[in-house]
C-alpha cells in the first residue's frame, strides 16, 4: 500500500511569513500533484511535477519533487489571507496496472491572518 | 463552463435508502474517477473507468457500492442499503488520454451526503 505523510497537518500564520509543506513517502511516484481546496469544493489542481529534482513556480508558490520521486514540497513566499485553504499531495502510481489511481496525502489546513 | 459537473451537491437520507449520484465529465476526457473525502482527511479512491471499461475498484468499495459509466461519458454511484459510516464527500474527477505519468485529474465539486 502506497501511503504519503503530509506535514505539517495544521500551520496558522501571519501575513507574509514563508512557508513550507512537506510530502513524503518510502514509494516512488510517478508524478505528484498538488491541490488547493476550500470548504466545500472539490480540489483545485496546482501543479504536477513528474521529473525528479523539478522546481515549478507558480507566482509565489515553488513546488520541488525528490531526486527520486518519493517526495515533494511546496513552499509560500508572502503568504497572502487568500492563501488560506487546504493543501493537498497526491502521487500517481509508477506503474502496474494502477495508472488511474491518485494516493492523497491527508492534507495540511493553512491559514493566514491578516 | 465546462468543468466536471456532480448532481446533486447535497443528498440527505435515512439509514438504509438507496441514493445515485451523477458525474458529467470534461467533455474530452475518456478516464473518469470516483473519490471519497471524510472530514480532516485527503480523498480516497473508490474507482476508475476509462471510457465505459471500468478498470479498477478499491477494497473501500464494498458490494452495497456500485458505478457505472455506460455509454463512456457520464457516470453514476450507488450506495444501496446507506449506512451512517457513508457519510461523506463523494468526489469525481476526469483526466485526458495523456502520457500516463502526467495523470492530471480535474474535480468536481463534489456531493456532500449526510446518512441519518
Amino acid at each position: 500500500t502506497q501511503l504519503l505523510e503530509q506535514s505539517p497537518q495544521f500551520l496558522s500564520i501571519q501575513e507574509g511569513e514563508n512557508l513550507t509543506v512537506y510530502c513524503n513517502s518510502s514509494s516512488v511516484f510517478s508524478s505528484l500533484q498538488w491541490y488547493r481546496q476550500e470548504p466545500g469544493e472539490g480540489p483545485v489542481l496546482l501543479v504536477t511535477v513528474v521529473t525528479g529534482g523539478e522546481v515549478k513556480k507558480l507566482k509565489r508558490l515553488t513546488f520541488q519533487f525528490g531526486d527520486a520521486r518519493k517526495d515533494s514540497s511546496l513552499h509560500i513566499t508572502a503568504a497572502q489571507p487568500g492563501d488560506t485553504g487546504l493543501y493537498l499531495c497526491a502521487g500517481a502510481n509508477a506503474g502496474g496496472t494502477s495508472y488511474g489511481k491518485l494516493t492523497f496525502g491527508q492534507g495540511t489546513i493553512l491559514t493566514v491572518h491578516p | 463552463d465546462t468543468g466536471v459537473s456532480q448532481n446533486p451537491r447535497h443528498k440527505i437520507t435515512k439509514r438504509g435508502q438507496n441514493v445515485t449520484f451523477r458525474c458529467d465529465p470534461i467533455s474530452e476526457h475518456n478516464r473518469l474517477y470516483w473519490y471519497r473525502q471524510t472530514l480532516g482527511q485527503g480523498p480516497e479512491f473508490l474507482t476508475y473507468f476509462q471510457n465505459e471499461a471500468q478498470l479498477e475498484k478499491s477494497r473501500l468499495l464494498s458490494d452495497r457500492f456500485s458505478a457505472e459509466r455506460p455509454k463512456g461519458s457520464f457516470s453514476t454511484l450507488e450506495i444501496q442499503r446507506t449506512e451512517q459510516g457513508d457519510s461523506a464527500m463523494y468526489l469525481c474527477a476526469s483526466s485526458p488520454k495523456i502520457h500516463p505519468a502526467y495523470n492530471e485529474q480535474f474535480f468536481g465539486p463534489g456531493t456532500r451526503l449526510t446518512v441519518l
